[in-house]
C-alpha cells in the first residue's frame, strides 16, 4: 500500500538554525515525491518535487530509495518559513492519479 | 499553472441538509480531485473526477453521500449530502496535469451543527 509518514507533528526551531522535516514513504514501485507548503491563510502550494532537483526558498530534498525517505532540509531557517509542510507521493507508473499526503508537520521558526 | 476558485469559502449548515461546493478552474484540465481535510488531519482523497467519465471514489466514500458532477473541463461540484457534525471539514478541489504537479483551490470550510 502507498503511505507517507511524517513523524513530527510540530518542529520548533530558532531563526538561523538548520531545519530537517522528515518524510518516509511506502511504495513498491518507483515513486514521485513532492513537498507542499501551506502558509497561514493561504492555499496549499508546491514547494518542490524530487525529479526537478531544485532548491526553492533555500529548501532541498533528496530522494533516498534505500531508506525510502524524502526529508526536507534548509541550512538556515527564517521566520517566514513558519508554515505547515506536507510530503506527498504518487506512483511513478501512476501518472494521472491523485497524490497521497502525509499528516503534515508544522514548522515554527522563532527569533 | 492553474488558478482555482471555490464557492462557498465557508458555510455553517444544519444537520440533515446538503451543501454543494463549486470548483472553477481558469483553464481546461483533464484531472480534477476532491479532498477532505478534517481538523488536525491530513488531506484525504474523496474522489477523482475526470471529464467524460463517472467519478471514482476512494474507500470509505460513496456517491450517495458525496455526489460529484463534472460537466466540462473547467468546472466541478461536490455535494455533501445529509450532513452530520462528522462532515465538518475543509473540502479542497485540486487539478493536475497528467505528469505534473497538482494545484489546489483555497478550500471550503464547512461546519455542521
Amino acid at each position: 500500500a502507498q503511505r507517507v509518514t511524517q513523524p513530527e507533528k510540530l518542529l520548533s526551531v530558532f531563526k538561523g538554525a538548520p531545519v530537517e522535516l522528515k518524510c518516509n514513504y511506502s511504495y513498491s514501485g518507483s515513486p514521485e515525491l513532492f513537498w507542499y507548503v501551506q502558509y497561514s491563510r493561504q492555499r496549499l502550494q508546491l514547494l518542490l518535487r524530487h525529479i526537478s532537483r531544485e532548491s526553492i526558498k533555500g529548501f532541498t530534498a533528496d530522494l533516498n530509495k534505500g531508506e525510502t525517505s524524502f526529508h526536507l532540509k534548509k541550512p538556515f531557517a527564517q521566520e517566514e518559513d513558519s508554515a505547515m509542510y506536507y510530503c506527498a507521493l504518487r506512483g511513478g507508473d501512476q501518472a494521472g492519479t491523485a497524490l497521497i499526503f502525509g499528516k503534515g508537520t508544522t514548522l515554527s521558526v522563532s527569533s | 499553472s492553474a488558478v482555482i476558485s471555490q464557492k462557498p469559502s465557508r458555510d455553517i449548515c444544519q444537520r440533515g441538509t446538503s451543501l454543494t461546493i463549486q470548483c472553477q478552474v481558469d483553464s481546461q484540465v483533464t484531472m480534477m480531485f476532491w479532498y477532505r481535510q478534517q481538523p488536525g488531519q491530513s488531506l484525504t482523497l474523496i474522489a477523482t473526477a475526470n471529464q467524460g467519465s463517472e467519478a471514482t471514489y476512494e474507500s470509505g466514500f460513496v456517491i450517495d453521500k458525496f455526489p460529484i458532477s463534472r460537466p466540462n473541463l473547467t468546472f466541478s461540484t461536490l455535494t455533501v449530502s445529509n450532513m452530520s457534525p462528522e462532515d465538518s471539514s475543509i473540502y479542497l478541489c485540486s487539478v493536475g496535469d497528467y505528469y505534473n504537479e497538482q494545484f489546489f483551490g483555497p478550500g471550503t470550510r464547512l461546519t455542521v451543527l
